[in-house]
């Protein structure tokens, strides 16, 4: 059964500090891994990543991925309080199951003033 | 830009009572899908369509049905409600119907309560 887990699966940090959450999958012929930011409504999207070793940067976020590995990391340098939220770690398979894109739990993470 | 716009935002049911989650995009998506997100348990593809009369079962499809009649809409109804259908449901949105690559936009969510 493909999955997607996620750790930790909260985190409490203070503002200032980088935090390293973890993203590892079982999926059927992946394609591609999808990280997303859910604060109090909406998952907002932030990276998709389909090649290994090469790391998307948006501001103070960073992403690779692993494939040999089954993995993938967010990093988040110098959090703020607004960094506060749940994020969720999505795969793609291919093939049949296509349109499954499989979720992780999520890691919640609250940064501390 | 309304995007992925759901209706209502929150609903309270009594068992057995039937309802349905309106959900409507504007972006000339071919993918639509439905999803819940229950603590513990991540978001879970409940149907999804790929296109206007198309639809297929994700996950947890037991005790929902959908219908696609138009590219833009994609209800979600509930037959008879039970308490163990207590859920956030969020409808999501993508262009490409067999696409897996690509970002899932989302509507601002629905919380139903099941009494």
């Amino acid at each position: 059964e493909d999955k997607v887990v996620q750790s930790p699966l909260s985190l409490v940090v203070h503002e200032g500090d980088t935090v390293t959450l973890n993203c590892s999958y079982e999926v059927t012929n992946f394609r591609s891994l999808l990280w997303y930011k859910q604060e109090k409504k909406a998952p907002t999207f932030l990276f998709m990543l389909t090649s290994s070793g090469i790391e998307k940067k948006s501001g103070r976020l960073s992403s690779i991925l692993d494939k040999k590995e089954l993995s993938s990391i967010l990093n988040i340098t110098a959090t703020q309080t607004g960094d506060s939220a749940i994020y969720l770690c999505a795969a793609y398979p291919v093939g049949g199951a296509t349109n499954k894109l499989i979720f992780g739990t999520g890691t919640l993470l609250a940064v501390q003033p | 830009n309304a995007g992925v716009t759901q209706t209502p935002k929150f609903q309270v049911l009594k068992t057995g009572q039937s309802m349905t989650l309106q959900c409507a995009q504007d972006m000339n998506h071919e993918y639509m899908s439905w999803y819940r997100q229950d603590p513990g348990m991540g978001l879970r593809l409940i149907h999804y369509s790929v296109g206007a009369g198309i639809t297929d079962q994700g996950e947890v499809p037991n005790g929902y049905n959908v219908s696609r009649s138009t590219t833009e809409d994609f209800p979600l109804r509930l037959l008879s409600a039970a308490p163990s259908q207590t859920s956030v449901y969020f409808c999501a949105s993508r262009t490409g119907a067999f696409a897996n690559t690509g970002e899932l936009f989302f509507g601002e969510g629905s919380r139903l309560t099941v009494l």
